[in-house]
């Protein structure tokens, strides 16, 4: 079955210019989350949805920075007048309604935007 | 603050041999590891999990150990493989937080040589 699929799978943005990212989630998957993966470290949450909610908006750096789910399934990553330190790969994941008894869902990640700021 | 840590940022191994990566958090909430892999111009890819109520979890060549008076976790792979050879994360969650956000560590980066 189809993964998580984003795009572009690589933007270059010149500095002050506004970016919106994809991410298409597996069908059925209730949880939506985004990270953001700078070079050379690991990936930093930004933000949750559960279906269209948005439930934890904690990680995101600025108010530059705005996520949207309208129908609880496409998701897109919005930055307003990008800088150059938001050069990072977009990491977008999903993950299945919670089993009964499960302490956890695995997250299935999407391959990434590569955003780069001139 | 780096509330997981991995240490290692490259290890090097003979295909056939034991692979040992190592992972340390220092958040005493976590709850759940889980470890993923990662190939260059993909996503993380889940390999396997742990929830703090074991010490051990296998599947296959890959096993996971957690020790959490150490606040430790180790993922071991035997026999290594070329395959294997990729960047492995370590993450951990906290299922009380309730947006299962997972931390990362920074990466470590095994090459498995043929």
């Amino acid at each position: 079955g189809a993964g998580v699929s984003q795009s572009p799978r690589y933007k270059v943005a010149k500095r002050g210019q506004d970016v919106a990212l994809r991410c298409d989630p597996i069908s059925g998957h209730v949880s939506l989350f985004w990270y953001q993966q700078a070079l050379g470290q690991g990936p930093e949450f930004l933000t949750y949805f559960q279906n269209e909610a948005q439930l934890d908006k904690s990680g995101l750096p600025s108010d530059r920075f705005f996520a949207e789910r309208p129908e609880g399934s496409v998701s897109t990553l919005k930055i307003q007048r990008t800088q150059q330190e938001d050069s990072a790969v977009y990491l977008c994941a999903s993950s299945p309604p919670g089993l009964a008894g499960a302490l956890y869902n695995e997250q299935f990640f999407g391959p990434g935007t590569r955003l780069t700021v001139l | 603050d780096q509330q997981v840590k991995q240490n290692s940022p490259s290890l090097s191994v003979q295909e056939g041999r034991i692979s040992i990566l190592n992972c340390d958090y220092t958040n005493s909430m976590f709850d759940y590891f889980l470890w993923y892999k990662k190939y260059p111009a993909e996503g993380p890819t889940f390999l396997i999990s742990i929830s703090s109520i074991k010490d051990k979890n296998e599947d296959g060549r890959f096993t996971v150990f957690l020790n959490k008076s150490a606040k430790h976790l180790s993922l071991h792979i035997v026999p290594s493989q070329p395959g294997d050879s990729a960047v492995y994360f370590c993450a951990a969650a906290y299922s009380g937080a309730g947006s299962y956000q997972l931390t990362f560590g920074k990466g470590t980066k095994l090459s498995v040589i043929p």
